[in-house]
């Protein structure tokens, strides 16, 4: 069954310390991969997207994620972490089609002065 | 910018009544989806329509039903609501890429 995996629940960072946030995916071949982000109160916001060629993408406000096909991961990663990126962040992934997608179960973030 | 937009933000009703969830996006979006979001769950996909009168069941159909009668809208129906669909709901659509989002709507069945 295809599933995704973010392993850790909460997550909390000291601002200005760099962040990565893991994520495991399990599909049949290289899925389509998102990261969203959720603050309090609001729906998802897309921060990037892999569908296919270079395997680091950029995405907004300053994140990247990596796709490494032979661990089956797509981590977020981040600098430089800013108190207003506390939120929760949900990894993704789709075999195309409709573009029906499976979430992970969130990492929430929380910044420390 | 794609605008998806959730019908109410926070709604509360009475087990036993029929409630209506409605979604509407601008971007002439072909498929559209409804979650619903529960602590330590993440985000469960209840349905999905990808045309208009077409809709597919999700991982948890059971108590939901739909209408997509127009393009830009699509409706989720709790035909007898119950306290375990205390929730919020998502709405999302996209085209060929990735899901755009509504602010969600927190339902409270008391």
């Amino acid at each position: 069954a295809q599933s995704v995996t973010q392993p850790d629940i909460h997550i909390t960072v000291s601002e200005g310390a760099s962040l990565e946030l893991r994520c495991n995916y399990s599909y049949g071949a290289t899925p389509y991969l998102f990261w969203y982000v959720q603050s309090p109160g609001q729906g998802l916001q897309l921060l990037l997207k892999y569908f296919s060629g270079d395997t680091l993408v950029q995405g907004i406000k300053g994140f990247e994620a990596e796709f490494k096909r032979s661990q089956s991961s797509f981590n977020l990663r981040k600098p430089s972490v800013h108190w207003s990126d506390a939120a929760e962040y949900f990894c993704a992934a789709g075999d195309g089609g409709y573009q029906k997608v499976t979430f992970g179960i969130g990492t929430k973030l929380q910044v420390i002065p | 910018d794609v605008k998806v937009t959730q019908s109410s933000r926070y709604l509360v009703k009475r087990t036993g009544e029929k409630v209506f969830l409605e979604c509407v996006q601008d971007m002439d979006h072909e498929n559209m989806f409804w979650y619903r979001q529960d602590p330590g769950l993440g985000l469960r996909l209840i349905y999905f329509s990808y045309d208009v009168k077409m809709k597919e069941k999700g991982d948890i159909p059971e108590g939901y039903s739909v209408s997509r009668e127009k393009k830009e809208r699509f409706s989720l129906i709790l035909e007898s609501a119950s306290t375990n669909q205390t929730s919020m709901y998502l709405c999302a659509s996209s085209l060929r890429g990735p899901q755009h989002f509504g602010d969600g709507t927190r339902l409270s069945i008391l």
